[in-house]
């Protein structure tokens, strides 16, 4: 199968911005996702980007999608406490797919 | 509104026995699909349902791993002659339908305990 690969902690100050990074291995991925988890939670889904897109925003949230380099990015604007978590990347290979393969997570701590 | 609930939320139980794990989706969807996550990790991809057959079940790592759905809606899986590597939570989604533009809602999980 297709790996994705997130770097495992990311650790910022309240009130930065926060950069979470994924690169991804199929150039086929049509969906890339990113989801929340929380402890003892399930995973929430915070946006998703198309592949034929290159940047998605949705309020303090940002995508950027780099489909040379299979490149994904989720940039948290005005990070805040309740942000920290673990932040999942994850693919879907088309349309006609229904599979997702998730990287391993980073964990965002986030310093009041 | 009601989302994908899943019991129990805890299960702890000793290498050998079987376990049932229980998923209710969210009322209409149709596609429905167990992942697992072990620590550290993201989820892996088990099967997925569409309505009550198991579309795909590429996933499910052996034959000790089956999953019902008999009336296309809630799910079980069952794990025979459980082994301490099964040790996991074990994750629900469901979704509209299986293809095109959707999304997948997930529930909270099951953590299975194999002592």
């Amino acid at each position: 199968g297709e790996d994705v690969e997130q770097s495992l902690f990311l650790s910022v100050r309240e009130g930065d911005s926060s950069v979470i990074n994924c690169t991804y291995t199929d150039s086929s991925s049509t969906y890339l996702y990113w989801y929340k988890q929380e402890p003892g939670a399930g995973l929430q889904l915070l946006t998703y980007i198309f592949s034929n897109m290159d940047m998605k925003q949705d309020q303090r949230l940002t995508v950027l999608l780099n489909k040379k380099d299979k490149h994904l990015s989720l940039r948290i604007a005005d990070t805040q406490t309740g942000d920290s978590a673990i932040y999942f990347c994850a693919e879907r290979f088309g349309a006609g797919s229904y599979q997702l393969t998730f990287g391993k997570g980073t964990k965002l701590s986030v310093i009041p | 509104g009601a989302g994908v609930s899943q019991t129990p939320s805890n299960k702890v139980t000793e290498k050998g026995k079987y376990v049932e794990l229980r998923c209710d989706p969210i009322s209409g969807h149709t596609a429905l699909y167990w992942y697992r996550q072990s620590l550290g990790q993201g989820p892996e991809f088990l099967i997925y349902f569409q309505g009550t057959g198991a579309a795909d079940d590429s996933g499910l790592p052996n034959d000790r791993f089956f999953a019902v759905r008999p009336e296309g809606s809630v799910s079980t899986l069952k794990i025979q002659r459980t082994e301490r590597g099964d040790s996991a939570v074990y994750l629900c989604a469901s979704s509209l339908t299986g293809t095109g533009d959707y999304e997948q809602y997930f529930g909270p999980g099951t953590r299975l305990t194999v002592t």
